[in-house]
This record gives C-alpha cells, sequence and structure tokens, in this order.
C-alpha cells in the first residue's frame, strides 16, 4: 500500500522567516511526486517533481526530490501572512493513483 | 469546461437520506478522483476512475457509498441514509493519463443532521 508521511504536523513561524516542509513515502512504481497548497476548500498545484536532485522554483517557493532516499522538501523563504495554509504532499503511482500525505498546517504570524 | 466543477456546493441533509454529489472534470481528463475531507484532517482517498471503470474502489468506507462515472466524463458519488460522520468537504480531481498533475473542484460540504 503507498503511503505518504508528512512532517512537522503543524509550524508556526513568523513573517520573513524560512520555513522547510518534509514528505516522505513509500510507492509502488513511483510516476511523481506533487505539492498542492489547501487554504479553503480546494487544494491549489504547486509543484510536480519527478526527477531527483531538479529544484522547482516558483517565487519565494522551491522544492527538490530524491528518488534515493524517497522524500522531498518544499522550501518557503521570507514567510509572510499569507502562506498560511496546509501544505500538501502527494504521490502519484504507475496507475495514476495520487496517494496524499496528511498535511502540515503552516501559520505565519505578523 | 475551464476547470472541474462540483455540485452542489452546499448540501444539507437529514440523517438517514440519501445524497448525490456531482463532479465534471475538466474536459478530455481520463482520471477522475474522489476525496473527503472532514474538519481539520488531511485528504481520505475514496474512489478512482480511469475512464468508466474504478480501478481502486477500495477507499469507499461502507456499502452506504457508490460511484460512477458516465460517457469518461460526468461522476456521481451517491451516499445512501447518510450518517452524521458522513458530513465533510468531497472533493474530487481529475487528470490527464499522462500528465498525473490532478486539478481539485471547489469541493461538496455535506452536512448530515
Amino acid at each position: 500500500e503507498d503511503k505518504v508521511v508528512q512532517s512537522p504536523l503543524s509550524l508556526v513561524v513568523h513573517e520573513g522567516d524560512t520555513v522547510t516542509l518534509n514528505c516522505s513515502y513509500e510507492v509502488t512504481n513511483f510516476r511523481s511526486l506533487l505539492w498542492y497548497k489547501q487554504e479553503k476548500k480546494a487544494p491549489t498545484f504547486l509543484f510536480m517533481l519527478t526527477s531527483s536532485g531538479i529544484e522547482k522554483k516558483s517565487g519565494r517557493l522551491s522544492s527538490i526530490l530524491d528518488k534515493k532516499e524517497l522524500f522531498s522538501i518544499l522550501n518557503i523563504t521570507a514567510t509572510q501572512t499569507g502562506d498560511s495554509a496546509v501544505y500538501l504532499c502527494a504521490v502519484n503511482n504507475a496507475g495514476n493513483m495520487l496517494t496524499f500525505g496528511g498535511g502540515t498546517r503552516l501559520m505565519v504570524k505578523p | 469546461g475551464a476547470g472541474v466543477s462540483q455540485s452542489p456546493s452546499n448540501k444539507v441533509t437529514e440523517k438517514g437520506k440519501d445524497v448525490e454529489l456531482r463532479c465534471d472534470p475538466i474536459s478530455g481528463h481520463t482520471a477522475l478522483y474522489w476525496y473527503r475531507q472532514s474538519l481539520g484532517q488531511g485528504l481520505e482517498f475514496l474512489i478512482y476512475f480511469q475512464g468508466n471503470s474504478a480501478p481502486d474502489k477500495s477507499g469507499l468506507p461502507s456499502d452506504r457509498f457508490s460511484a460512477e462515472r458516465t460517457g469518461g466524463s460526468v461522476s456521481t458519488l451517491t451516499i445512501q441514509r447518510t450518517q452524521q460522520e458522513d458530513s465533510a468537504v468531497y472533493l474530487c480531481a481529475s487528470s490527464f493519463q499522462q500528465e498525473w498533475r490532478a486539478f481539485f473542484g471547489q469541493g461538496t460540504r455535506l452536512t448530515v443532521v
């Protein structure tokens, strides 16, 4: 059974801090790893990672995948209150099945 | 359509009644997923469609839950004899077979009173 574990469960930081969110996984026939941000109801897509060691970057957010050690990290630099959300990690297997982790709840205080 | 569309956006129902939740995926997306999210919890997988068939129904919590997809497009999730523990946000997502990136609808918030 595919499994995704995220840590920490929750995190409180102040504006301007840098945070690192972790995602480890066990999946049969790995295809990709995805990060989502969930503020209200629907998660919004952030990154898709398929290859090890290649950093994906979007503004203050970046992510990298390590397929040997089976984990990914999501970094957010110079955090802002608008970054407060639940960050979800998911893995996609060869059968196109998505398995989600439990999420990390990030709160950024002014 | 431009995005994944779910209806209704909110549904309040009495315990014991049946409900139908609808998901209209992005046009051309072959894969469709249903998830459930209870308050403050992570995403719980329910069922996954590839075309009209459901290779994985393992997440359906009980036989009161069923889902179908017709014409490789619209999907309906049906909950019979609703219970209070069914209250949650039900999220639908779709993706191209080859792209692997899923797009989510805005969800249906179900409240069973």
